[in-house]
């Protein structure tokens, strides 16, 4: 079954500090793999996906299909990061059925 | 610059009422979907269409149908309101991989 796991429901940690969002993932093929944030107020956006390989807002995550992981890291994390963040798998090539975990606050002190 | 337009911000109706949520996009996207956000459960899509008039179910499409009379059109109908059914709903449109977010409607059943 398609499933996207992410076991922390919430994840403080003070300015600067580094910080892990973890993500797990089960699918029988070659998914895509994606990370979407909502600050307060605003739509859910794409942060961004694995294909691109590219690092937004100081983000990175890398794909490890051993593991099926999809982990969401910043070295320092910032006030502003403080969000609600949502991984997702979509199948190869489709953008309907994305599947999103349940979601994880992330709250930066200062 | 996509544009997701979700006609309401917030909704309170009465239990048996049946309630439209309507959403336009205006990118020409082909996929629509629907989701509900609820704390803890994430994102789980109710219908989504892949072209007009066409519609598929989701995850969770009890209580609800849709309509997609045209392209840049997605309506969810709540066929009979319950308390169960008040959530944040979201609407999404995509070409491809990424998904576009609505604001999100917050409908209340009382």
């Amino acid at each position: 079954a398609q499933r996207v796991t992410q076991p922390e429901k919430l994840l403080s940690v003070f300015k600067g500090a580094p910080v892990e969002l973890k993500c797990n993932y089960s699918y029988s093929g070659s998914p895509e793999l994606f990370w979407y944030v909502q600050y307060s107020r605003q739509r859910l956006q794409l942060l961004l996906r694995h294909i691109s390989r590219e690092s937004i807002k100081g983000f990175t995550a890398d794909l490890n299909k051993g593991e099926t992981s999809f982990h969401l890291k910043k070295p320092f994390a910032q006030e502003e990061d403080s969000a609600m963040y949502y991984c997702a798998l979509s199948p190869h090539g489709g953008g309907f059925k994305t599947i999103f975990g349940a979601g994880t606050r992330l709250f930066v002190k200062a | 610059d996509v544009k997701v337009t979700q006609s309401s911000r917030y909704l309170v109706k009465r239990t048996g009422e049946k309630v439209f949520l309507e959403c336009v996009q205006d990118m020409d996207h082909e996929n629509m979907f629907w989701y509900r956000q609820d704390p803890g459960l994430g994102l789980r899509l109710i219908y989504f269409s892949y072209d007009v008039k066409m519609k598929e179910k989701g995850d969770i499409p009890e209580g609800y149908s849709v309509s997609r009379e045209k392209k840049e059109r997605f309506s969810l109908i709540l066929e009979s309101a319950s308390t169960n059914q008040t959530s944040m709903y979201l609407c999404a449109s995509s070409a491809s991989d990424e998904a576009f977010f609505g604001q999100g409607t917050r409908l209340t059943v009382v």
